[in-house]
């Protein structure tokens, strides 16, 4: 069945240092979600992504959508403590289903 | 402030109670979603209502029972439930059922089997 994989699956950095996350699919998407959940908390929607090598940016984060829309980033520039939390992508099965990776789970030094 | 509002909050429960988790949502949203989510695991599907209706049960055992009374409910009916149960239960919802769409999640319910 349809994988999505999501890679490192922990992640630690200094405050400061960037940070990327990467999702692979075994089948191609039509679109691809990102999610934040921080520690105790729930997931929280952040983007979607429909176009083939889409680029959005949200203020010091950049989500990328592959050529082929079987793979997706997250990149996030000069982390802050408040960026700490477990990152996942999700990928639709079918219409109304959602395949989430296994999540990046990103501590901060300060 | 989560829109997707979740009772109870934390939930302790012997194997063989009857309990019950809610879910309440005012987006106006057709599609609900039950979902469990095990420590440094993701969420994983549990059922999909649209329109009030059930579209998806990923084999769920039957020790869990959904119900969605109207379009802003939907309730987890639980009984005989095993310690492997114990898990954070999360309702999402979604505009439509229709394609993809961003999911909000509750704040969930922390479900503990003793």
């Amino acid at each position: 069945g349809q994988q999505v994989m999501q890679i490192p699956q922990y992640q630690h950095v200094q405050e400061g240092e960037d940070f990327t996350t990467y999702c692979n699919s075994s089948t191609t998407l039509s679109n691809i979600q990102w999610y934040k959940q921080r520690p105790g908390g729930h997931p929280v929607f952040l983007i979607q992504l429909v176009k083939s090598g889409e680029v959005k940016k949200q203020k010091r984060l950049t989500f990328q959508f592959g050529e082929a829309k079987k793979n997706s980033s997250l990149h996030i520039t000069a982390t802050q403590t408040t960026d700490v939390g477990t990152y996942f992508c999700a990928g639709p099965k079918w219409a109304q289903k959602l395949v989430f990776g296994q999540g990046t789970r990103l501590t901060i030094n300060p | 402030d989560t829109e997707v509002t979740q009772t109870p909050k934390h939930l302790v429960m012997g194997m063989t109670n009857k309990k019950s988790l809610k879910c309440e949502q005012h987006m106006g949203h057709r599609a609900m979603y039950w979902y469990k989510q095990k420590a440094k695991k993701p969420p994983e599907l549990m059922f999909v209502y649209s329109y009030e209706k059930l579209s998806i049960n990923e084999s769920v055992p039957s020790r869990f029972s959904p119900e969605c009374p109207n379009s802003s409910l939907l309730n987890l009916h639980l009984h005989a439930l095993q310690p492997e149960d114990s898990a954070l239960y999360l309702c999402a919802s979604s505009p439509t059922g229709q394609g993809i769409q961003p999911q909000h999640f509750g704040d969930g319910t922390r479900l503990s089997i003793l």
